[in-house]
């Protein structure tokens, strides 16, 4: 069965660049949400999406921005990167009305030196 | 505020022993519970979820969990564990809309000894 894709795995920047990780829900999911988790943290929510409007908000910093396009698709931005944002980067997906699981996506560690 | 605790950072059991792993919840309203898995570099599967009714929940894997509102918990139990199991185990409460915003608590790592 298809699964939450994420893109890309791996990505290592400097301090003060930009960084942008994709996000492909399973077929048919229209809510996306984000999730970063620091080394040895509990992933923490940052942003969630619904039918490409933003439906709920977490603990984003303001040099993060997200959407999601009209594929359902998302794309989390950051700018300004700090060695604190180092993290694993999760994605996940459901389908709307499907109060319930969501399904995670394998995350994208992002490592800034 | 709500909030997750989970009051084990760390758990070893031996292999062929029960489980039991704590959960401790803050939520005004009646929550929505999670426990999630995560193996090593890997993402966040779920175990088992609890939204309303039967207050004790059976999951994947042999797990299950009880609900009990008066103790504010929603701890995990297996009767058998497997060397398998070694992971680190998160309890989530689900906020926002259709409470899937999940609040998670700081994990608990399970060992398996032989």
């Amino acid at each position: 069965a298809a699964g939450v894709i994420q893109s890309p795995r791996h990505l290592i920047k400097e301090k003060r660049e930009t960084a942008t990780l994709k996000c492909y829900p399973i077929p048919r999911h229209d809510t996306v949400y984000w999730y970063q988790q620091g080394p040895g943290q509990d992933p923490q929510f940052l942003i969630s999406f619904y039918e490409k409007m933003q439906s709920d908000k977490g603990s984003i910093p303001d040099r993060f921005s997200a959407q999601q396009f009209s594929d359902y698709h998302s794309e989390l931005n950051m700018s300004s990167l700090e060695l604190g944002d180092s993290a694993l980067y999760f994605c996940a997906s459901r389908l709307a009305g499907h109060t319930g699981e969501l399904f995670f996506g394998e995350g994208s560690r992002l490592t800034v030196l | 505020a709500q909030s997750v605790t989970q009051p084990d950072i760390h758990i070893t059991v031996s292999e062929g022993a029960s489980l039991e792993l704590r959960c401790n919840y803050s939520y005004g309203a009646t929550p929505y519970l999670f426990w999630y898995v995560q193996s090593p570099g890997q993402g966040l599967q779920l175990l088992l979820k609890y939204f309303s009714g039967d207050t004790l929940v059976q999951g994947i894997k042999g797990f299950e969990a009880e609900f009990k509102r008066s103790q504010s918990s929603f701890n995990l139990r297996k009767p058998s564990v497997h060397w398998s199991d070694a992971a680190e185990y998160f309890c989530a409460v689900g906020v926002g809309q259709a409470g899937t915003a999940l609040i998670f608590g700081k994990g608990t790592t399970l060992s398996v000894s032989s």
